[in-house]
């Protein structure tokens, strides 16, 4: 199973919007709705902040969205703030019961 | 709250073996899947496998990557999740976590333990 595929950094300015995407197949992104994204600051926990595509547990704000089409996902992060400096995972459900990860973004907040 | 805190990290020489424990509180732990998920250093994030809950009959499934060399196994009484990594190399040098399943998703996790492994 090989990871999904995302880009290695993206940045922008407090306020703005950035958009992280993550692609693979049809055994993994395209053939499931599990789609989920974790923020991840190093040596802590990491947090859930989508699931399912596009849901969001309570407590995670309506600044972060996801979507999918095909085989790619995506995570929008708008009004971007100091805190959102993270690395970023993308992970879905894939055939054969089995879970795979993004290889991660590293959000930057110039 | 849920909490869940892994232990038994160390340093370990190549070819040896360690156990993991994953103690839980805060939920009903038999109701949930496990997952166990590492961080090489520099790395991302990589499933090693997971456990399903008492309904699903707490079986095992593994990463290809791992598979054959890590166990997984649960004891509900204990409320713990257990990671067996055998004939370890340095490249499972990591930080090691466990994860809630909340249907197909992660919806907690601890903070995590080190294993390096070096002579």
């Amino acid at each position: 199973q090989s990871a999904l595929t995302q880009p290695a950094s993206v940045s922008g300015s407090p306020g703005q919007s950035i958009t992280i995407s993550c692609t693979g197949t049809a055994d993994d992104v395209g053939g499931y709705h599990y789609l989920s994204w974790y923020q991840h600051h190093p040596g802590t926990a990491p947090k859930l902040l989508i699931y399912d595509v596009n849901n969001r547990p309570s407590g995670v704000p309506d600044r972060f969205s996801g979507s999918k089409s095909g085989n790619t996902a995506s995570l929008t992060i708008s009004g971007l703030q100091a805190g959102d400096e993270a690395d970023y995972y993308c992970n879905s459900y894939a055939t054969g019961n089995t879970w795979v990860f993004g290889g991660g973004t590293k959000v930057t907040v110039l | 709250e849920v909490h869940l805190v892994e232990s038994g990290g160390a340093l370990v020489q190549p070819g040896r073996s360690l156990r993991l424990s994953c103690t839980t509180s805060g939920f009903t732990f038999e109701f949930h899947s496990m997952s166990w998920v590492r961080q090489a250093p520099g790395k991302g994030l990589e499933w090693l496998g997971f456990i399903t809950a008492i309904g699903y009959g707490e079986t095992a499934q593994y990463a290809a990557s791992v598979r054959g060399r890590f166990t997984i196994s649960r004891d509900d009484s204990k409320k713990a999740a257990y990671l067996q990594l055998n004939t370890l190399r340095a490249d499972d040098t990591a930080v090691y976590y466990c994860a809630r399943h909340d249907g197909m998703r992660f919806d907690y996790w601890g903070q995590g333990t080190v294993v390096t492994v070096s002579s």
